[in-house]
């Protein structure tokens, strides 16, 4: 089965520390993943996608096939980071998405 | 240029009523896609259009909602009659096609709907 698994609910840092916020896939084939954030009180939006091989916002993301993971990381976390970062999974021919149960980032001054 | 709009922003209804959602998507984008987010789930897709047909309707409950797009532009969203389990936010996306180069296979969110159902 095509699953995202995001396993933490919460993700409580301190301005300038490290974020890793964790996404694991299950999916038969060559996976396209993305990340997409929800600030508050905003629409749901794309932060980055594994086929671009971008950073965004200082964030970057690296598509691990092997532990078929897709981490979301960034070396120094702002305030403004704060957010819902959900991981998707493109799935089928007619670009479906897959997304995980979501991960609140909070980063305290 | 304009973003995916949705109406209306919060619908309160109680149960076994009838409610519907309208929403028009980026000019000129030709797929669109109804998402269910029900409190602490990410968004499960309901249905997807391409133009106005229907490419994808698995996970749509079809005994109770429904969803047209006539003319390959907006689209509705209804339900009836709803149940208590349908309380969520409902949202709306669309994504341009030919589905190539840096546009590629990414999805423009309206801000939603959320439905309470009491």
């Amino acid at each position: 089965a095509q699953r995202v698994t995001q396993p933490e609910k919460l993700l409580s840092v301190f301005k300038g520390a490290p974020v890793e916020l964790k996404c694991n896939y299950s999916y038969s084939g060559s996976p396209e993943l993305f990340w997409y954030v929800q600030y508050s009180r905003q629409r749901l939006q794309l932060l980055l996608r594994h086929i671009s091989r971008e950073s965004i916002k200082g964030f970057t993301a690296d598509l691990n096939k092997g532990e078929t993971s897709f981490h979301l990381k960034k070396p120094f976390a702002q305030e403004e980071d704060s957010a819902m970062y959900y991981c998707a999974l493109l799935s089928g021919g007619y670009n479906k998405l897959i997304f995980g149960a979501g991960t609140r980032l909070a980063v305290h001054p | 240029e304009a973003g995916v709009a949705q109406s209306p922003r919060y619908k309160i209804i109680e149960k076994r009523q009838s409610v519907a959602f309208w929403c028009n998507p980026i000019s000129g984008h030709a797929t669109l896609y109804w998402y269910q987010q029900i409190l602490g789930q990410g968004p499960k897709l309901l249905i997807q259009f391409q133009n106005n047909g229907v490419v994808d309707d698995s996970q749509l409950p079809k005994d109770r909602f429904s969803a047209e797009r006539l003319k390959g532009v907006d689209s509705t969203l209804k339900i009836q009659p709803a149940k208590l389990e349908d309380s969520a936010v409902y949202l709306c996306a669309s994504s341009p096609t030919p589905s190539t180069g840096v546009a590629k296979n990414i999805q423009y969110f309206g801000a939603g709907t959320r439905l309470s159902v009491l």
